[in-house]
């Protein structure tokens, strides 16, 4: 299995612009898990996801954050318009839910530098 | 809500030292989840326990699952450079969370050659 894939790998964007993450999960998994780390406040997580729906957002910071899953493969995290506050690294994760063995597997992560 | 908090939030030892950290929750999990994290990477699941009492080994690590199902620990055996990096323990509530984690805030290996 190719593990869950992300992309961009680095981003570096001036503060206002639109910045779009991506991320295909695991094949089969039915949740998906969009997370910001930063030094400051460790790992956070933003938004999750189930079988395509949107199931708690109250992790994104604001209204700049918004994030979607259009089908079982493919989801994005935008920023918009983009602030320096917003550099962390976005970590996306996917997930086999209502099974017995839960776990989570992570992707590689993009690295956002908002100038 | 649930916190995790684990212990050390950092670590420094030589080469060959044995490790051992832990996580302790105020509320029960029926799963805990190690992960580790390289240096520039996503954090990769190391080991996974699923029943209290569990007790499971990876290579050099050895994990266990809290009889009370509040705590799990992670034990290192004869550290080895590329141990390096940052340790966080997960729990799983269960129920209707839809694979949602609690992470702990995790701990930085540092091994010296």
């Amino acid at each position: 299995d190719a593990g869950v894939i992300q992309s961009p790998r680095h981003e570096v964007t001036e503060m206002g612009q639109e910045v779009t993450l991506r991320c295909k999960p695991i094949s089969g998994h039915n949740s998906l898990f969009w997370y910001r780390q930063t030094m400051m406040r460790g790992l956070e997580l933003l938004i999750y996801f189930n079988n395509n729906v949107p199931i708690d957002d109250s992790g994104m910071p604001e209204d700049r954050f918004s994030a979607k899953m259009p089908n079982a493969s493919f989801s994005t995290l935008k920023i918009q318009p983009s602030e320096p506050r917003d550099s962390a690294v976005y970590f996306c994760a996917s997930s086999i839910a209502g099974g017995f063995q839960e776990t989570q597997y992570f992707g590689p992560g993009t690295r956002l530098l908002v100038l | 809500g649930q916190q995790l908090n684990q212990s050390p939030q950092s670590m420094f030892i030589q080469e060959g030292e044995d490790v051992s950290m832990n996580c302790t929750s105020s509320s029960i999990f029926n799963t805990w989840l190690w992960y580790k994290q390289d240096p520039g990477e996503g954090p990769v699941l190391l080991i996974a326990l699923y029943k209290a009492g569990e007790l499971t080994s990876n290579g050099r690590l050895t994990a266990q699952f809290g009889i009370t199902r509040k705590d799990s620990f992670l034990n290192i055996s004869a550290s080895i450079p590329s141990d390096v990096g940052i340790y966080f323990c997960a729990g799983h509530a269960g129920g209707t969370s839809y694979g949602k984690l609690t992470f702990g805030q995790g701990t930085i290996l540092t091994v010296h050659p």
